[in-house]
């Protein structure tokens, strides 16, 4: 079976401070995994897929195969970066994904 | 064009009611996917086709049927829907790739209420 844990229901920093959302995963084989974003009011963004390595917007993940974690980090946070983030994971040949139950931030001014 | 359409963006209507919610893509994707979300949890995984054919039906109540009439449009036929019912309708496209990521691309989705 296949689970994501994002144990911040809700997190608050300040404008200019550093942010991590955490994201756990429990799988047996090698996961796929995304951030996606959801501003108020818009629609499920893709923010960030391990495969790609990327930074968007500021944000970067590091898939941790040892501690099955993809925690996503900003090193500043802006108050644009105020939404709800869910993690989730595709196992495999499997066509779903199984999101996180997701973490609402607020970046204070 | 790089996004997933759906139509309405907002529906009322009563529990003796027949609807449809309908989504449409242009992006060559092979697979669609119907979710239904409330208000700040995550979405949850109604259906899925995979080259026009449903693949994953994950126990849905029969008052949701869904249809893929061809590889851009995927509908949702909604009939005597209970209130709780209510919730944020999205719809997903991926590109079906043997290896590698498929990457989900989701709609705005449509606002349910059922009354």
């Amino acid at each position: 079976a296949q689970r994501v844990t994002q144990p911040e229901k809700l997190l608050s920093v300040f404008k200019g401070a550093p942010v991590e959302l955490k994201c756990n995963y429990s799988y047996s084989g090698s996961p796929e995994l995304f951030w996606y974003v959801q501003y108020s009011r818009q629609r499920l963004q893709l923010l960030l897929r391990h495969i790609s390595r990327e930074s968007i917007k500021g944000f970067t993940a590091d898939l941790n195969k040892g501690e099955t974690s993809f925690h996503l980090k900003k090193p500043f946070a802006q108050e644009e970066d105020s939404a709800m983030y869910y993690c989730a994971l595709r196992g495999g040949s499997a066509r779903q994904l199984t999101f996180g139950s997701g973490t609402q931030l607020t970046v204070l001014p | 064009d790089t996004e997933v359409t759906q139509t309405p963006k907002h529906l009322v209507m009563g529990m003796t009611n027949k609807k449809s919610l309908k989504c449409e893509q242009h992006m060559g994707h092979r697979a669609m996917y119907w979710y239904k979300q409330k208000a700040k949890k995550p979405p949850e995984l109604m259906f899925v086709y995979s080259y026009e054919k449903l693949s994953i039906n994950e126990s849905v109540p029969s008052r949701f049927s869904p249809e893929c009439p061809n590889s851009s449009l995927l509908n949702l036929h909604l009939h005597a829907l209970q209130p709780e019912d209510s919730a944020l309708y999205l719809c997903a496209s991926s590109a079906v790739v043997e290896t590698g990521t498929e990457t989900q691309y989701f709609g705005p989705g449509t606002r349910l209420l059922v009354l």
